[in-house]
């Protein structure tokens, strides 16, 4: 299986500071697809953004933002002027195309904590 | 509003009992899927289903089985052979059995042994 490895198991900052959560991904793939979820508390995954590997352009989002860079196959998330709100794990996962369509493979996710 | 329904909530198995864990969705999704997340851990995939009458193992199948009689249904079973059943389950859904689509998520059901 292709991996997907997000090293930062867990990082705690305090509020309205700007914090980044890594991700890197194994492909022998062209064409390919990422995505970021987040897992409040309450346990449901939030679907927050998808990237597909021909734009390479970075998103915003309001105070979330997507650095995608195929040279060092990362997918990078940051969160700016971080709130308590922003209290989860979040997950960085992408599709296995080999061998079926849509099987998601997921990194172990990072926990992220934003205190007053 | 649509969305995927998972209950219950909380369940506690038995040593011996088969438990089965239910998943509605109105979403009109082809593909369904169940998770199982451990804690530290990402999702692992236990079985999917592109379309209605069909279904495939995942990852981590052995001791699970499902069903997809209705394309709005997907039930997991955690039958007496699953010896670690101790874990939280996720379902989901995506339009089509196609790596763009993206995955929604239903609230997810904490299975512990009794």
């Amino acid at each position: 299986a292709q991996k997907v490895t997000q090293a930062q198991t867990e990082i705690s900052v305090v509020e309205k500071e700007d914090v980044t959560l890594d991700c890197v991904y194994e492909t022998r793939d062209t064409t390919y697809y990422l995505f970021w979820y987040k897992q409040p508390p309450s346990g449901e995954l939030v679907f927050l953004i998808r990237r597909n590997s021909f734009d390479e352009q970075n998103e915003i989002s309001g105070r979330y933002s997507w650095n995608f860079q195929k040279s060092t196959s990362s997918f990078n998330f940051t969160i700016t002027a971080s709130q308590v709100v922003d209290s989860a794990v979040y997950f960085c996962a992408r599709p296995s195309i080999t061998g079926g369509g849509n099987k998601l493979t997921f990194g172990t996710g990072t926990q992220l904590k934003v205190e007053l | 509003d649509g969305g995927i329904t998972q209950s219950p909530k909380y369940l506690f198995r038995k040593e011996g009992q088969n438990v089965t864990l239910s998943c509605e969705q109105n979403l009109n999704h082809d593909a369904m899927y169940w998770y199982r997340q451990d804690p530290g851990q990402g999702l692992r995939l236990i079985y999917y289903s592109q379309i209605v009458n069909d279904f495939q193992k995942g990852d981590i199948a052995e001791g699970y089985s499902v069903s997809r009689e209705k394309k709005e249904s997907f039930p997991l079973t955690v039958t007496s052979a699953q010896k670690n059943p101790t874990a939280f389950y996720l379902c989901a859904s995506s339009l089509r059995h196609l790596g763009s689509q993206p995955q929604h998520f239903g609230d997810g059901t904490r299975l512990s042994i009794l």
